[in-house]
């Protein structure tokens, strides 16, 4: 089974230009999650997304959306991008349903954005 | 309060040692999950090994196994033999039922000394 995919693996803007990344998850999960990484601030989780809504927010500027299509692909865009922006951005797939605690997430390769 | 701390910024251990890595969790709720991730210098997360708050017995997956004590809340992680290919980041995280969100730690790194 493919593993999760995410296009593209580097990119690199300057301020004030807006970027889409995409994900595309584990075969059978409906679950999307996007994650943040700098080495300041760690792991910081952004959004979640289920059966193509919102179903969990994390504490970022509106700057930063999500969406998930039909086929629980998931992009995510930052307009307006600020240097503080520049960060190792990782999506995670998983069933999203049942028993929560069990539902494990599995991360694929990230996104390493550079804001100029 | 932290959901999940891990103490230990930087650890290191010689090749073929055991080392444990330490995490521990706060949570109310009596149904949650803990798990464990290697993110490599490549950046990828990769997940480890998985630990249910019913469950009786410790994880085990490999050279990896979870000694989980849910009195103490801590999920500590345990690498025996250690190989080179161990060095790398290590996030504890918890999935908590209500709510449905993940908890990661602030990661430890640890490097194996040849």
């Amino acid at each position: 089974k493919a593993g999760v995919t995410q296009t593209p693996r580097y990119l690199i803007k300057t301020r004030g230009q807006q970027v889409t990344l995409s994900c595309s998850p584990i075969s059978g999960h409906r679950s999307v999650s996007w994650y943040q990484q700098t080495p300041g601030q760690g792991l910081q989780f952004l959004f979640e997304y289920f059966s193509e809504t919102q179903r969990n927010k994390g504490n970022f500027p509106g700057r930063f959306s999500g969406r998930q299509f039909s086929n629980s692909r998931s992009e995510m865009n930052v307009s307006t991008l600020e240097l503080g922006d520049s960060a190792l951005y990782l999506c995670a797939s998983s069933l999203g349903s049942g028993n929560g605690g069990t539902d494990t997430q599995y991360f694929g390769p990230g996104t390493r954005l550079t804001v100029l | 309060a932290q959901k999940i701390t891990q103490t230990q910024p930087g650890m290191f251990v010689q090749e073929k040692e055991a080392v444990t890595l330490d995490c521990t969790y706060d949570t109310s709720d009596p149904s949650y999950g803990l798990f464990w991730y290697k993110q490599p210098s490549s950046g990828e997360m990769i997940f480890l090994i998985y630990q249910g708050s019913y469950d009786q017995q410790n994880a085990t997956e490999g050279r990896y196994s979870l000694n989980f004590q849910k009195a103490r809340k801590s999920a500590n992680l345990v690498i025996s033999a250690s190989q080179l290919g161990d060095s790398a980041m290590y996030f504890c995280a918890m999935r908590e039922v209500t709510g449905n969100q993940f908890y990661f730690g602030t990661g430890t790194s640890l490097t194996v000394i040849p």
